[in-house]
């Protein structure tokens, strides 16, 4: 089974620059996630999906991030414009929705984004 | 979100087991105990998750107190491939919203 798959893998930016992230989910999953994870830190939720609505977007910074769904399976994350604060590793997971193991995420390998 | 508190780092021995404490004394009845860890410049996995039972899977076993304030994460036996950043957490039942902490950095040694 191929796992989530996220592109690029590292971007290097100037400051209010705008930059993309790519996620492609497991195939069959219905929420996919995306998180920030600072250096030293824990990841933290910024958005979760299910199919194509928005369950929780409570943490994104919606001045300057965005993220959608199309079609609810492959989702974007942007940050337009970026900040020195915004150097993090970026990373999607994604599960089921409902049935016995719908707690557990699969994470991608992460996008390292360094803001310059 | 309930919070839970883990030693910052931990060192074992190759082969030798490893128990990895977390405490979580403002548990609720309906909190399961997730374990998550992190390997490096990898993005988290699922380690193993329970309620009140001892747990065991393929990748550790999972040890409750009692009064579920407090539980242990052992590996059996130490590989190198387990150096990692463990995450102990608390998800509501039902809940999917995983909240991780710092966790503890645990050092293998050949």
């Amino acid at each position: 089974e191929a796992g989530v798959a996220q592109s690029p893998r590292y971007k290097i930016i100037e400051k209010r620059q705008s930059v993309a992230f790519w996620c492609n989910p497991i195939s069959g999953h219905a929420t996919l996630y995306w998180y920030q994870q600072i250096l030293g830190q824990g990841p933290k939720l910024l958005i979760q999906f299910q199919n194509n609505g928005v369950v929780d977007d409570s943490q994104l910074p919606k001045d300057r991030f965005s993220a959608e769904r199309l079609k609810g399976v492959d989702s974007t994350l942007k940050i337009q414009p970026a900040k020195l604060e915004d150097s993090a590793v970026y990373l999607c997971a994604s599960s089921f929705l409902g049935g016995a193991r719908s707690y557990e995420q699969y994470f991608g390998p992460g996008t390292r984004l360094t803001v310059t | 979100d309930a919070k839970t508190t883990q030693p910052n780092s931990m060192e074992s021995n190759e082969e030798e087991p490893v128990h990895l404490p977390c405490n979580h004394s403002t548990i609720s009845g309906t909190d399961y105990i997730h374990w998550y860890r992190q390997l490096p410049s990898q993005g988290p996995e699922y380690v193993i998750h329970g309620l009140t039972s001892n747990v065991n899977n393929r990748m550790a076993s999972l040890a409750i107190a009692e009064d579920r304030k407090s539980s242990t994460l052992i590996l059996h036996r130490a590989t190198l491939r387990d150096a990692a950043v463990y995450y102990c957490i608390l998800l509501q039942g039902g809940s999917e919203k995983l909240v991780f902490g710092k966790g503890t950095k645990l050092t293998v040694n050949p």
